[in-house]
């Protein structure tokens, strides 16, 4: 079993719609969670980190459930400049950081 | 300011070739990382640097890839004897903190590695 785990996708949800992504985790002492957003092409950039308390950041909401060990990220509001590659990023102690393959996200018009 | 700086952007290698990928990391960063990237991946951890310690190599594939930050700023990947599976993107990532406190990685823009 991988250690961080999502769906590839890709999902492909018209403008405005909401989207959900899950990931899965296997390590049940990490102890820091986030989301980056990667372009074809481009690096990975932060998008937000994930709090155990769940975490809001505009049309983007992050919840962590540490008794289920997955992570989730909630897009309101979809806009065509939303479409990326959304990576899961897991941090165990010691600065040990794992990546998920990545979820596909094309919104259309 | 400044990003994080990778150099070459693009290298084509012919298998058995050895290669060298630097890194310029933001200023002042602590911690520096390397990650491999396979097409349609997530990146995949190679090893860390706290300064010029390497504190986890544990990712390197095989004996024929080495980093080094020897002055605790600038950071090279080195592969030796390419083989056409090392074919990837190579990215380098640095943060500010050490092992605690506010953790975000800045990337690079990467290497494209391909061997021919």
């Amino acid at each position: 079993r991988k250690e961080v785990e999502q769906d590839p996708g890709p999902f492909n949800v018209p403008e405005g719609a909401t989207v959900a992504f899950n990931c899965t985790y296997s390590n049940s002492a990490s102890q820091s969670f986030f989301w980056y957003r990667q372009d074809c092409r481009k690096e990975p950039k932060l998008l937000m980190s994930v709090y155990s308390s769940g975490n809001e950041d505009g049309r983007f909401t992050a919840q962590l459930n540490r008794a289920s060990q997955y992570i989730s990220l909630l897009i309101r509001d979809s806009k065509l400049s939303d479409s990326a590659t959304y990576l899961c990023v897991v941090k165990g102690g010691y600065q040990k950081v794992t990546f998920g393959t990545g979820t596909k996200l094309q919104v259309i018009p | 300011g400044a990003g994080v700086s990778q150099s070459p952007r693009y290298k084509v290698a012919k298998r058995g070739q050895d290669v060298a990928l630097r890194c310029d990391p933001i200023s002042g960063h602590v911690s520096l990382f390397w990650y491999q990237q396979a097409l349609g991946q997530g990146p995949e951890f190679l090893t860390y640097f706290q300064n010029e310690a390497q504190l986890d190599k544990s990712g390197l594939p095989s004996d024929r890839f080495f980093a080094e930050r020897p002055e605790g700023s600038v950071s090279t990947l080195k592969i030796q004897r390419t083989q056409q599976e090392d074919s990837a993107v190579y990215l380098c990532a640095s943060s500010f903190r050490g092992q605690s406190g506010s953790y975000e990685q800045y990337f690079g823009p990467g290497t494209r590695l391909t061997v021919t």
